[in-house]
């Protein structure tokens, strides 16, 4: 049973294109939602997050979209760049009082062409 | 630079051996977590400790046990390898002071058992 679920799994977009990533999840007692960019033989890397009080969270060229009645959250890459090529993973938390354990979506590998 | 290290890039280990993957951070952080990675099936929680000495069961605990003596040290312990527990395994720390709940991740360790 998957507590975040990720779509799509794989995305192939041209240089200066925009990245749409989506997840939804069921637990209303998420309170953090996270993304995760992970490099080929890297470990992943916070990229961006987003609390539930705000609808959108921007940074550079990455933006987070949150939807809270429909538990539902996306990941924007604006004018994506070969460089963004990685696979990205959402993730969901009930913060503190469980332990900071983060739920994670299955990861969608993103392509850029140039 | 604070890093979470793992002790091996790669394993090759035999069914029915036992085998250790050792994880060390440098940032003092309270918690530590175990994940697995397997495509399509994002990371998925292990084992993870709030504490020195301290455990906790995550989603798929099963045919695992870990061991936390030193706050900087976690270790994820396969006490008889099988061939489906072939992965790669990211180690994570986090501190429980922080107002976000973000991530270090390892570069993982990929585990082949045959």
């Amino acid at each position: 049973q998957q507590q975040v679920k990720q779509s799509p799994q794989s995305l192939i977009v041209q240089k200066g294109g925009i990245s749409i990533i989506n997840c939804a999840y069921e637990n209303t007692a998420f309170d953090y939602f996270p993304w995760y960019q992970q490099f080929p033989g890297k470990g992943p890397a916070l990229l961006i997050a987003i609390r539930p009080d705000v609808s959108e969270k921007k940074e550079g060229r990455f933006t987070i979209s949150f939807n809270k009645s429909a538990k539902q959250f996306s990941l924007h890459i604006m004018d994506s760049q070969p460089g963004d090529s990685a696979t990205y993973f959402c993730a969901a938390s009930k913060g503190k009082a469980a332990g900071n354990k983060l739920t994670f979506g299955g990861g969608t590998r993103v392509l850029v062409k140039p | 630079d604070v890093k979470v290290t793992q002790s091996s890039r790669y394993l090759v280990k035999r069914t029915g051996e036992k085998v250790f993957l050792e994880c060390v951070q440098d940032m003092d952080h309270e918690n530590m977590f175990w994940y697995r990675q397997d495509p399509g099936l994002g990371l998925r929680l292990i084992y993870f400790s709030y504490d020195v000495k301290m455990k906790e069961k995550g989603d798929i605990p099963e045919g695992y046990s870990v061991s936390r003596e030193k706050k900087e040290r976690f270790s994820l312990i396969l006490e008889s390898a099988s061939t489906n527990q072939t992965s790669m395994y990211l180690c994570a720390s986090s501190s429980a002071q922080a107002a976000n709940y973000g991530y270090t991740f390892g570069s993982g360790t990929r585990l082949t058992v045959v």
